[in-house]
């Protein structure tokens, strides 16, 4: 069976600071993953996409970077936080070469002050 | 792009009643439609999906409606417990966007004793 796993749960870093969020996902070769972004009571944004490795489309302009250094890991970094920054990051990944059911991994809960 | 609205904001249900959320969207060339629950300070997670070469589908207690002509679909919930309370967001895949989930707003439903 496949498994998602985000880390950190949560975290609570200063305007200005670095940020570095991960994923990885076990028991599927080659899948198709994403970072998407949901402001707080707000809708989900897609941010990035990856079909293979070493290789990241955005979506969105948020001063975000995503990379994905191996098949199955996927980060999400910025150097500089902005409060805007603050929200729920998911990851998730897809099967296959078409962007349909998604798996989401339990989230990261960000708070910039 | 892309634009998914979400019509009903929050929608207040007795247990037992039947809910029903409407989606809309503007891009003809949307194929799949799925939608997602996110339960209180959770994740999100698949509850059903309908792709664009039939006009329903129903999966135990969940029914979704798709009318390609008037670029809407819905999700009908009958026989309404206590752990459908949650957040369903509509989305709209356009493979000539990439391959792009647009996501609605979200409806917070809320399953009365």
């Amino acid at each position: 069976a496949q498994t998602i796993h985000q880390w950190p749960v949560a975290e609570i870093k200063a305007v200005g600071s670095p940020l570095s969020l991960g994923c990885t996902i076990k028991g599927k070769s080659s899948p198709n993953l994403y970072w998407y972004w949901q402001a707080t009571g707000g809708t989900l944004q897609q941010l990035f996409y990856s079909i293979t490795v070493g290789q990241v489309e955005s979506v969105v302009q948020l001063n975000l970077s995503a990379s994905r250094p191996k098949d199955d890991q996927f980060i999400l970094s910025t150097e500089k936080l902005l409060l805007s920054h603050s929200g729920f990051y998911l990851c998730a990944w897809s099967p296959g070469i078409s962007n349909e059911r998604l798996f989401f991994g339990h989230g990261t809960k960000l708070s910039v002050l | 792009g892309e634009k998914v609205e979400q019509h009903e904001s929050t929608l207040s249900v007795r247990e037992g009643d039947s809910a029903v959320i409407n989606c809309t969207y503007t891009d003809t060339a949307s194929s799949y439609f799925p939608w997602y629950k996110q339960e209180a300070g959770k994740s999100l997670h698949f509850v059903i999906d309908i792709r664009s070469n039939v006009d329903r589908k129903q999966s135990q207690r969940l029914t979704v409606l798709l009318d390609k002509k008037a670029k809407r679909f819905s999700l009908h919930i009958t026989a309404t417990q206590p752990e459908d309370s949650a957040i369903y967001f509509c989305a709209a895949l356009t493979n000539s966007a990439g391959n792009k989930l647009t996501f609605g707003i979200g409806t917070r439903v809320l399953v009365r004793p």
